[in-house]
């Protein structure tokens, strides 16, 4: 089973500044199938980032996703105050899917 | 429209079962793999389980494996998860989910609102 560690578990910014979230596989994730969903309290997740890199219909170009093997970077250039929410990295290349214990970002 | 509609939720006592079903409309069902995703109460996301688009290939968690069988009717749009020995800690919010693609080793492109399990005495 690949774990997947979510770094840090709270990140406290201001609207308007930059957002770095980490994921990191304890092995290699196969064809950087790499996920990111946002989660706001009492919704379901919602699909951003697939293969890594690739935005999701719908999703602002602030979102950006980046990484391979076992390291993968979620950025949020420009908070916005929608953005504020969980974070999850899930990889879907081998089973068990597995998705990492996310990142709160929270407004400072 | 992607509608996702889950069922079957509830109370129910340690080594019960329950049925949760997932009515799907909105695209051409068959498709599309599905997939079931639980949340505890305040935790994380959990993968559970998906099928592919036909339901020839079905994978599961460990944690269910063995208790767990999603299965799918693809003339009714219908996804099911057959939960048996449950355990209180199976106790989360059960999403039914699409998967982007026809093979179970997609992401999830749209969810549900869930419905909540809670096993307990």
């Amino acid at each position: 089973e690949i774990v997947l560690t979510q770094s840090p578990g709270t990140l406290s910014l201001s609207p308007g500044e930059r957002a770095t979230l980490s994921c990191r596989a304890s092995q290699s994730v196969s064809n950087n199938y790499l996920a990111w969903y946002q989660q706001k309290p009492g919704q379901a997740p919602r699909l951003l980032i697939f293969g890594a890199f690739s935005r999701a219909t719908g999703i602002p170009d602030r979102f950006s996703g980046s990484g391979s093997g076992t390291d993968f970077t979620l950025i949020i250039s420009r908070l916005e105050p929608e953005d504020f929410a969980v974070y999850y990295c899930q990889q879907y290349g081998s089973s068990p899917l597995t998705f990492g214990g996310g990142t709160k970002v929270e407004i400072k | 429209e992607v509608q996702l509609l889950e069922s079957g939720g509830g109370l129910v006592q340690p080594g019960g079962s329950l049925r949760l079903s997932c009515a799907v409309s909105g695209f051409t069902f068959s498709s599309y793999a599905m997939s079931w995703v639980r949340q505890a109460p305040g935790k994380g996301l959990e993968w559970v389980s998906s099928i592919s688009g036909s339901g020839g290939v079905t994978y599961y968690a460990d944690s269910v494996k063995g208790r767990f069988t999603n299965s799918r009717d693809n003339s009714k749009n219908m996804v099911y998860l057959q939960m048996n020995s449950l355990k209180a800690e199976d106790t989360a919010l059960y999403y039914c989910a699409k998967d982007k693609g026809f093979g179970v080793l997609t992401p999830i492109d749209y969810w549900g609102q869930g419905t909540l399990v809670t096993v307990s005495s």
